[in-house]
């Protein structure tokens, strides 16, 4: 079956480490994306990316960094430098012509 | 800057009634989407609106885009509690970075 799927489900982080959340989808997509949700808010772009070995910035990006060195697979870390990583991190991805984005489970990200 | 804004953000209403929930957008764009987010969850494609006049249904819901406005509808018919949950439009911009914005969603309680 196709889909996009993100591990681990729940991630628990001390502080001052970085974390790497992954992204994987079996649906030749070629743009996938990144967001952070915060508890009873929307979601807010952090980074995306149209093809291999390219990505933009979204809204959000300080403190966070991504690689696309495969179609497959765009892996988001959550480096030291996010003072409030705590949050809901859900991957999408979307074909050449957009017509559906489809979200992974997400990895819910919390610093202990 | 592409920004969008839906209204309401909380919505309370009885079964059976009729209600309609509105997405506004602020740049040329060539996809809506709308999707469900039920508590802890990910996201759940309902519909993708591609041009101007759009109308798409399934069972209670009905989605809208009216490009020239740059305005969506997600229409409620005589709702019932199980589309409680919060529901999220989200605009890709129409120029080359095919970047996906988020409306802040809006959550929708429907009484028994």
């Amino acid at each position: 079956d196709g889909g996009i799927t993100q591990s681990p489900k729940y991630l628990f982080r001390k502080e001052g480490q970085n974390v790497t959340l992954s992204c994987e989808q079996n649906l030749n997509h070629d743009a996938m994306y990144w967001y952070r949700q915060d508890p009873g808010q929307g979601l807010r772009l952090i980074y995306y990316s149209q093809i291999v070995n390219d990505f933009q910035k979204g809204d959000i990006a300080e403190g966070y960094s991504v690689s696309r060195e495969k179609k497959e697979s765009f892996p988001l870390t959550v480096t030291s430098a996010q003072k409030n990583p705590t949050a809901f991190y859900l991957c999408a991805s979307t074909g050449k012509q957009g017509t559906e984005a489809f979200f992974g489970q997400g990895t819910r990200l919390t610093v202990v | 800057e592409l920004k969008v804004e839906q209204n309401p953000l909380f919505l309370s209403m009885q079964e059976g009634k009729n209600y309609t929930i509105y997405c506004n957008y602020s740049t040329t764009s060539d996809r809506l989407y709308w999707y469900r987010q039920d508590p802890g969850k990910s996201l759940e494609s309902l519909f993708v609106l591609l041009s101007n006049g759009a109308v798409k249904q399934e069972g209670r819901l009905m989605a809208s885009l009216d490009t020239k406005a740059r305005l969506s509808t997600l229409h409620i018919t005589a709702a019932v509690h199980d589309l409680s949950a919060t529901y999220f439009c989200a605009v890709r911009a129409m120029n080359r970075d095919d970047k996906i914005i988020f409306g802040k969603g809006t959550r929708l309680h429907i009484l028994p």
